[in-house]
């Protein structure tokens, strides 16, 4: 089956850092992305893993570890910009289809 | 920049009408993908084209058809509108060699069915 969990809502302190889980089962899997969601706007590619380890980006970092089926977003410097929705997406083959979780919303508060 | 435009951010339509959403790409990308958004259940895949003329079916294809007669045009039709696909559609398009190219996302259009 394909099944891709992470947390609905999290609320974190400007300035501070927050982890953002993300744990699937998916066959064929062959990569995780993520992406980020402001309120009525469109999806914006943050990250992309295939192989295990940590990609940093800026304040961004992403890590995997495909014998856990587990993936986090690292958000570092907390801006009050990054409250939004945050997506975990798995590739599966060698199509591009991604299969999404629901998205883990984010309030970044003062 | 790839630019993804979708016809409408809003549209109203009702129960039993035929709608069609449109979505544009201009990168010459060969993916395209049509997805409904609602709360709680993240973003599902209706239908998506590997490339000109040719569509699978995603995980709710019921109740919708595409067309992709252009490249870089792909429309959804909701053959007879219900209200249970009062949704946010997102229609998205990537590069087709490279795996690890991401999606690119146009802004979505809200549709409701009365």
């Amino acid at each position: 089956g394909q099944n891709i969990d992470q947390p609905t809502e999290m609320t974190a302190t400007e300035g501070a850092i927050v982890q953002i889980n993300c744990t699937y089962q998916t066959s064929g899997f062959n990569g995780l992305f993520w992406y980020q969601q402001h309120a009525g706007e469109a999806p914006t590619f943050l990250s992309y893993n295939v192989l295990d380890g940590l990609e940093e980006k800026g304040r961004f970092s992403s890590f995997l570890s495909r014998s856990k089926g587990y993936s986090y977003l690292l958000l570092k410097e907390l801006q009050m910009k990054d409250s939004a929705s945050y997506l975990c997406a798995a590739r599966s083959g060698n199509t591009g289809k991604l299969i999404f979780g629901q998205g883990t919303t984010l309030q970044v508060k003062p | 920049d790839v630019k993804v435009t979708q016809s409408s951010r809003y549209l109203v339509k009702r129960t039993g009408e035929k709608v069609f959403l449109e979505c544009v790409q201009d990168m010459d990308h060969e993916n395209m993908f049509w997805y409904r958004q609602d709360p709680g259940l993240g973003l599902r895949l209706i239908y998506f084209s590997y490339d000109v003329k040719m569509k699978e079916k995603g995980d709710i294809p019921e109740g919708y058809s595409v067309s992709r007669e252009k490249k870089e045009r792909f429309s959804l039709i909701l053959e007879s509108a219900s209200t249970n696909q009062t949704s946010m559609y997102l229609c998205a398009s990537k590069r087709a060699e490279v795996g690890s190219q991401p999606q690119h996302f146009g802004d979505g259009t809200r549709l409701s069915i009365l």
